[in-house]
């Protein structure tokens, strides 16, 4: 595709539900990225994938926080049993060779 | 303290002034730097970015690096009301994740 998509754009979530938050990269960029942003702070890593190999999970909060991207292109950020300090965006981004991270749109979630 | 520092603003310029951004960083692992833009409620935008110190200009924007300093700038031209926004700088090794500053809030007034 043209960029990053992500969806839902906005997902209202109750506390103790899971969610799972979706992201399709730009074609043929072999790194993703995973990060949250908090309002009035810029974002903050959570994982990091090149094709299927996720290279670095330091950033997530909790084991409650899981990510995946089995067939190295869409990628899947899953959060169970939400809590309300999970409310945050949630920031896609993919690189390829030569170039810098692209990010989408993010994906605004409110735990309730 | 974090390792990239940003003045948080609030900026506000007159159209037409110049803007100068700065961030300041400690990890001197650092290789890329980049700056990006970020509207309300969207996404953050690649604006730039630059390997190593030096200059990079682009139309009405300007990226320095300075590494013995730890120091990186982001000059605007010729402001428009267009620009304003939130500007978030941002820097890497060589591969991997990308550490970000919190952004500076700019407000340029027609």
């Amino acid at each position: 595709g043209a960029g990053v998509s992500q969806s839902p754009r906005y997902k209202v979530a109750k506390r103790g539900q899971d969610v799972a938050l979706r992201c399709d990269p730009i074609s043929g960029h072999v790194s993703l990225f995973w990060y949250q942003q908090a309002l009035g702070q810029g974002p903050e890593f959570l994982t990091y994938f090149q094709n299927e190999a996720q290279l670095d999970k330091s950033g997530l909060p909790s084991d409650r926080f899981f990510a995946e991207r089995p067939e190295g292109s869409v990628s899947t950020l899953k959060i169970q049993r939400t809590q309300q300090e999970d409310s945050a965006v949630y920031l896609c981004a993919s690189r390829g060779r030569g170039t810098e991270a692209f990010f989408g749109q993010g994906t605004r979630l409110t735990v309730v | 303290q974090k390792e990239v520092e940003q003045d948080p603003g609030p900026l506000s310029v007159p159209e037409g002034a110049i803007v100068s951004l700065n961030c300041t960083y400690s990890n001197s692992a650092f290789q890329y730097f980049m700056w990006y833009r970020q509207y309300s409620r969207k996404g953050p935008e690649l604006l730039m970015y630059t390997y190593s110190s030096g200059n990079k200009e682009d139309g009405r924007f300007t990226a320095q690096v300075d590494k013995s300093s730890k120091y990186i700038s982001l000059f605007i031209r010729d402001s428009q009301p267009s620009d304003s926004a939130t500007y978030l700088c941002a820097m890497r090794g060589m591969a991997g994740k990308s550490t970000f500053g919190d952004g500076t809030t700019l407000t340029v007034k027609p």
